[in-house]
């Protein structure tokens, strides 16, 4: 079992819909959750990170943890074409330092 | 505010070879992490630095190795060269004192072992 596990996609989504990305840990010490887009060729960019159980918001992003389900999500609404890339989960356990990442979901936001 | 930035951009080496990567790390920052990430996979942990030791450590051969300096920027350095090495590595820094340190990645150095 991979320590962080995510779909490999492509997530396909019109413009202007909610894109439902999902992340499931399989390390109960898990303690911070992050989430990072990195379009092709470029580096991993933070989006988000969450520390605590329930919903977190950032514009129109939103990042939903439950610690007993071992599973982080991330909702885009408003998708745009520019929201095209792939997404990254990490996962890190308190007192370690290294992110463990999963191998990223793509999304393609159509016009 | 300078980001986080890496040299070289690009590089083109033969097996057997060694390689030297630079980092230096976002303003304020004095912790640096670097990662490998292969062609459709996710980055993996090589090594953290803080205070210029290595504070932990992935699992990658002794080829793979490290330096921070005083001025927190760091180096990675590859001996021996294999195919497989082949890879955009990444430099992330933190500032250790956030408690949660959240990482912020630079443009990563593209490696292509031949």
């Amino acid at each position: 079992q991979k320590e962080v596990e995510q779909n490999s996609g492509p997530l396909s989504v019109p413009e202007g819909a909610i894109a439902s990305l999902n992340c499931t840990y399989s390390d109960r010490g898990s303690q911070s959750f992050f989430w990072y887009r990195q379009y092709s060729g470029k580096s991993p960019e933070l989006i988000m990170f969450i520390y605590s159980n329930g919903d977190k918001e950032d514009g129109r992003f939103t990042a939903q943890l439950n610690k007993a389900s071992q599973y982080v999500s991330l909702l885009i609404r408003d998708s745009q074409p520019s929201d095209s890339a792939t997404y990254l989960c990490a996962v890190r356990n308190t007192g370690f330092q290294k992110l463990v990442f999963g191998t990223g979901t793509r999304l393609l936001v159509s016009p | 505010d300078a980001g986080v930035t890496q040299s070289p951009t690009h590089l083109i080496k033969t097996r057997g070879q060694q390689v030297t990567l630079r980092c230096s790390p976002k303003s304020g920052h004095d912790t640096v992490s670097w990662y490998q990430q292969a062609l459709g996979q996710g980055p993996q942990f090589i090594f953290q630095y803080y205070e210029e030791e290595e504070r932990q450590r992935g699992n990658f051969p002794d080829r793979f190795s490290g330096h921070q300096f005083p001025n927190y920027s760091s180096e990675l350095n590859v001996n021996a060269l294999l195919l497989g090495d082949s890879a955009l590595y990444l430099c992330a820094s933190s500032f250790a004192g956030l408690g949660q340190e959240t990482q912020y990645f630079g443009p990563g150095t593209r490696l292509l072992v031949l």
